[in-house]
């Protein structure tokens, strides 16, 4: 059973468009929530984190929105630019507990 | 500051063997993390070691296992390989033993078995 449900599998978008992903998760015990962004051949990177306190976060051009009752939380990256292609997972864990559950993964291609 | 490191980047087996993976943290983390990447299950969580002592524990068999040692740098180790076995073996380490800050992850092992 996969804690949290990611989409869409990957995403086409020209430079500039605002390419968003989305995740579900049904565990609400889970009270953090990171994206991780990952290039070819390295590790994840954490990009951006929201705790369900608060419904939306913005760090330079990356944006989470959260919906706690819809148990849904989403990554928006405006002006997105052909550096930004990469595979984005989503990712949550319970307070306490240094244990995450990760998306299944969204490759995006950012065209010039 | 150096970023966590791991070895061997790349290895090859075959069905039955054992394989024993390598993680340093990044200086002062104290815990980490080992998950398994693959192209379907995407990344999952193998266990979590703090101060050698295992705190969580994914769903995985019994043929993998870990350990921290006093510095803080970790093993995994795989025994009786499967071919389902091939993937990308990655460790992060943090700060802190509770989710309080982020996971900082190494280049990976690239496992394959044949």
């Amino acid at each position: 059973q996969q804690q949290v449900k990611q989409s869409p599998q990957s995403l086409i978008v020209q430079k500039g468009g605002i390419p968003i992903i989305n995740c579900a998760y049904e565990n609400t015990a889970f009270d953090y929530f990171p994206w991780y962004q990952q290039f070819p051949g390295k590790g994840p990177a954490l990009l951006i984190a929201i705790r369900p306190d608060v419904s939306e976060k913005k760090e330079g051009r990356f944006t989470i929105s959260f919906n706690k009752s819809a148990k849904q939380f989403s990554l928006h990256i405006m002006d997105s630019q052909p550096g930004d292609s990469a595979t984005y997972f989503c990712a949550a864990s319970r307070q306490g507990f240094n244990k995450f559950y990760f998306g299944s993964g969204t490759k995006l291609n950012v065209k010039p | 500051k150096a970023g966590v490191t791991q070895t061997p980047r790349y290895l090859i087996k075959t069905r039955g063997q054992q394989v024993t993976l390598s993680c340093s943290p990044i200086s002062g983390h104290r815990s980490v993390s080992w998950y398994q990447q693959t192209p379907g299950q995407g990344l999952q969580f193998l266990f979590e070691y703090f101060s050698e002592t295992q705190r969580n524990k994914g769903n995985f068999p019994g043929r993998f296992s870990g350990r921290q040692f006093s510095n803080s740098r970790s093993e995994m180790n795989v025994s009786t390989l499967e071919l389902g076995d091939s993937a990308l073996y990655l460790c992060a380490s943090s700060i802190r033993d509770r989710n309080t800050g982020e996971l900082f992850f190494g280049e990976g092992s690239r496992l394959t078995v044949l």
